[in-house]
């Protein structure tokens, strides 16, 4: 049950596209297609922006998009706003258990 | 409107047991995948635990053998059974619906392990 390993840190001007990464195993990412990623402000709970590897929970802007290949999934997010500035956390399902990402904090310049 | 609320966190002494519960509203738990994500304070999210709509469970090696998950059908929420508290244990815990969790988590319920 080893965490996902993702970038600690990611930074972008406003506007800016970025993307962080989240390199798991065959077992894991490279198993099934049960990929999220989670948006986290300081003191509040997570929010689901990507499931399934790239799909978007409805009211989650279109700036955000998920996609995978092999072992290791992505979270981009196009034209940055400072409102983005949080801490992304993927999770992948891994038979039977789960497994987050250590996170990556964004910093919005 | 769905809606998850923890409670029973607290502080409790190394050894110690707390038992968390998850009251869901506007939707079964039974009829869902369950889950307790935990969070350490200024560290990152950790799976705990998963109880699957046909009642298997699941633990992370970091508490099996010592937390026990479970329902009450009737109602309507979602437990943590948390014995041999250590220090480690100290965090945030949320619960959350999915298997992978999906858009509905809890607010959080902190429980602080110390002498």
């Amino acid at each position: 049950q080893s965490a996902l390993t993702q970038p600690a840190s990611v930074s972008g001007s406003p506007g800016q596209s970025i993307t962080i990464s989240c390199t798991g195993t065959s077992s894991d990412v490279g198993s099934y297609n049960l990929v999220s990623w989670y948006q986290q402000h300081p003191g509040k709970a997570p929010k689901l922006m990507i499931y399934e590897g790239s799909k978007r929970p409805s009211g989650v802007s279109n700036r955000f998009s998920g996609s995978k290949s092999g072992n290791t999934a992505s979270l981009t997010i196009s034209g940055l706003q400072a409102e983005d500035e949080a801490d992304y956390y993927c999770c992948s399902y891994a038979g039977s258990s789960t497994l987050f990402g250590g996170g990556t904090k964004l910093t919005v310049l | 409107e769905v809606q998850l609320v923890e409670s029973g966190g607290g502080l409790i002494q190394p050894g110690g047991s707390l038992r968390l519960s998850c009251a869901a509203s506007g939707f079964t738990v039974s009829s869902n995948y369950m889950t307790w994500v935990r969070q350490a304070p200024g560290k990152g999210l950790e799976w705990v635990s998963v109880i699957y709509s046909g009642g298997s469970t699941y633990y992370a090696d970091s508490v099996k053998g010592r937390f026990t998950i479970s329902r009450d059908n009737s109602k309507n929420t979602l437990y943590l059974q948390m014995n041999s508290l250590r220090a480690e244990d100290t965090a945030v815990y949320y619960c959350a619906r999915g298997i992978i969790p999906d858009s509905y988590w809890g607010q959080g319920t902190l429980v602080t392990v110390s002498s």
